[in-house]
């Protein structure tokens, strides 16, 4: 079963827009972390937000965590066409050991 | 050279045939992982390895087998092909912090016909 769940499924915004990704979970979680897809390509690490903090950045990065509403969000300011990818989230469950990873969302920039 | 490497890239191979999917690393981490994604669904994890003794199930292990013949090297085999076997593959790797923040590799694309 998918820890996560990511909203919207699908984002198209224009270039130099900021774009926002939501992630939600379900259960308690030592990190929640960020990854990036280019199409058919392996994940890339983005940035890692612990259980303990509410917010991060990381260049044109922002990631906020909730952990009352067991959320998490991505901020992406002043896109960029190179930003085009899939976006994912990725708990790590305490006890688990192991990342349990959400749906994604596709990100569209258009120029 | 890339830190986690996947051999082959691509293959298409028949139902019911044995097939093999292999992985190396040169970060020197402990933890590797075999992943599959299919389309909408998201990464689930196959199995995974803490050490070349320590090798556990993860959601989707059925209808696969895995072999960490070293640190450095993890093999996902598929016994008997399945068209519903058809996905990307990914193997990744974590070292043992704690924090699991993951290495992919480039991923393996299997079609079973």
């Amino acid at each position: 079963s998918q820890q996560g769940e990511e909203d919207p499924q699908a984002l198209s915004i224009q270039e130099g827009e900021n774009a926002t990704m939501n992630c939600s979970y379900k259960t308690s979680i030592n990190n929640l972390q960020w990854y990036r897809q280019n199409s058919g390509r392996g994940l890339v690490h983005l940035i890692l937000i612990r259980s303990n903090e509410r917010e991060k950045h990381s260049g044109r990065l922002r990631v906020t965590l909730d952990t009352s509403k067991k959320s998490s969000s991505l901020l992406i300011t002043a896109s960029r066409a190179a930003d085009t990818a899939s976006y994912f989230c990725a708990t790590d469950p305490l006890g688990a050991q192991k990342l349990v990873f959400g749906q994604g969302t596709r990100l569209t920039i258009n120029p | 050279d890339a830190d986690v490497t996947q051999t082959p890239r691509n293959r298409i191979t028949k139902t019911g045939k044995r097939i093999m999917l292999e992985c190396s690393q040169t970060k020197g981490h402990d933890r590797m992982y075999w992943y599959r994604q299919d389309p909408g669904l998201g990464l689930r994890l196959i199995y995974y390895s803490f050490d070349v003794k320590d090798i556990n199930k993860g959601e989707i292990s059925d209808g696969y087998s895995v072999s960490r013949q070293a640190q450095a090297k993890f093999s996902l085999s598929l016994e008997s092909a399945i068209p519903n076997q058809t996905a990307l593959y990914f193997c990744a790797t974590s070292d043992s912090s704690g924090r699991l923040e993951q290495y992919f590799g480039p991923g393996t694309r299997l079609t079973v016909t």
